[in-house]
């Protein structure tokens, strides 16, 4: 199946460890995307990619760090220096600029 | 960076009713999506509507770009509609990011 696959769907950390959340795509597509939702609210950007070996910071980058060794792979980090971490992650990618963005399931990570 | 309101923030439909949701956008846009967010968080795409009017069943979509607006249509609405829609736009000095809008909350009651 070609898609978006994120992993865990649901994560549970204690406090002040780093943890790290799966995106991986099989779209062939060169841009990759993290985003973060809280209860009843918009989505945020905190990374993206356009390109492999390449990232920018989003609008909420603070407190994360990502990779992007592959086309295919786009892993959050999210370090104990977030001060709330808890919170729905999405990741998103999309092939040709002006082209159509797709999302994986998402990951509810909860700090305690 | 590109500012995006949408309107209303909740809706509440009687099923079988008619609604139209709008995506204000503060400056040009080469990119434009709208989404549909199930209860169990999974973003489900709509439209890829940069530009035009496209149908899709009992959605339709309308993007006046020169007026940085856009418009969803749900006719005849059922109680599978409810969930949260969300707007996303992207622009030529945006690079290749998309920035959404605060969603509308829709409730369709039976």
């Amino acid at each position: 199946d070609g898609g978006i696959t994120q992993s865990p769907k649901y994560l549970f950390r204690k406090e002040g460890q780093n943890v790290t959340l799966s995106c991986e795509q099989n779209l062939n597509h060169d841009a990759m995307y993290w985003y973060r939702q809280d209860p009843g609210q918009g989505l945020r950007l905190i990374y993206y990619s356009q390109i492999v070996n390449d990232f920018q910071k989003g609008d909420i980058a603070e407190g994360y760090s990502v990779s992007r060794e592959k086309k295919e792979s786009f892993p959050l980090t999210v370090t104990s220096a977030q001060k709330n971490p808890t919170a729905f992650y999405l990741c998103a990618s999309r092939g040709r600029v002006n082209t159509e963005a797709f999302f994986g399931q998402g990951t509810r990570l909860t700090v305690v | 960076g590109i500012q995006v309101e949408q309107s209303p923030p909740d809706l509440i439909l009687q099923e079988g009713a008619n609604s139209t949701l709008r995506c204000n956008f503060s400056d040009s846009v080469n990119n434009l999506q709208w989404f549909h967010q199930n209860p169990w968080g999974q973003l489900i795409n709509l439209f890829y509507i940069p530009s035009g009017t496209k149908q899709n069943g009992r959605l339709s979509a309308t993007t006046v770009a020169t007026e940085r607006y856009s418009l969803l249509y749900i006719s005849s609405s059922q109680t599978t509609d409810s969930g949260v829609y969300f707007c996303a736009v992207g622009g030529s000095a945006a690079g290749n990011k998309l920035t959404f809008g605060g969603g509308t909350r829709v409730l369709v009651k039976p």
